[in-house]
């Protein structure tokens, strides 16, 4: 069964980097895009950038450019967010999300990454 | 970016209950709506693609569909595990955008 399992919880101070990591299973890792998004605590949800496994390709969104690195490792099937330059705003759980078909359709367990001097 | 308008924020129902949610898209975004279902502390779970197409295991009282740039979610009879937050996506063009959910509530 399809499965994508996050890293665990982080604490990072204001102006620190952060690496979430998300690791797939149980289908062809390089077949499907994968996306990040993000969900502030008791808010909707922000869309943060999506990589192809197959190439290594990514396109960010405009509110994240310069700030975000989405890498992978075929090896391992994992994909990688680091977001740099930490702000309290910034606070928020983090999911790697599958694109099977056209949209989300297996979601990681999600990271609460906490911003906090 | 498209703006995905999405109401009422709360809706207070009962088990048995027709609940319709809308949400409206800031300019066309043809059939390229999906809407989600989230629970306290958990990830976001698919429930219809394509404006009105099921996702494998979704029971048949959810229902979606569109008029221009408005989409409705519909369940047709509230059940217990039905009470959740609901968001709507879309998937037309990058960046991808939310609704801001609405909470189905007792």
């Amino acid at each position: 069964q399809v499965q994508l399992v996050q890293s665990g919880a982080e604490v990072k101070k204001p102006g620190a980097s952060v690496k979430v990591s998300c690791k797939a299973s149980g289908y062809t890792f390089t077949s499907h895009h994968m996306h990040w998004v993000r969900q502030a605590p008791g808010q909707g949800f922000e869309w943060i950038g999506i990589l192809n496994p197959n190439d290594g390709s990514r396109r960010y969104a405009q509110n994240f450019q310069g700030r975000v690195t989405v890498t992978r490792d075929t090896s391992t099937n994992t994909v990688y967010m680091e977001l740099s330059s930490l702000r309290s705003e910034d606070t928020a759980v983090y999911y790697c999300a599958r694109v099977g078909g056209l949209t989300f359709d297996y979601w990681g367990q999600g990271t609460l990454v906490t911003v906090s001097s | 970016d498209i703006q995905m308008t999405q109401s009422p924020s709360t809706l207070s129902a009962s088990v048995g209950d027709r609940v319709t949610i809308t949400c409206r898209a800031s300019q066309s975004i043809g059939y390229w709506l999906a809407w989600y279902q989230q629970k306290p502390g958990k990830a976001p779970m698919l429930l219809i693609y394509e404006t009105s197409t099921l996702q494998s295991g979704v029971p048949s009282r959810f229902s979606g569909s569109r008029s221009g740039t408005e989409f409705t979610l519909t369940i047709s009879s509230l059940q217990p595990d039905d009470f959740a937050t609901y968001y709507c996506q879309h998937y037309d063009d990058y960046p991808w955008t939310f609704g801001q959910g609405t909470k189905v509530e007792i």
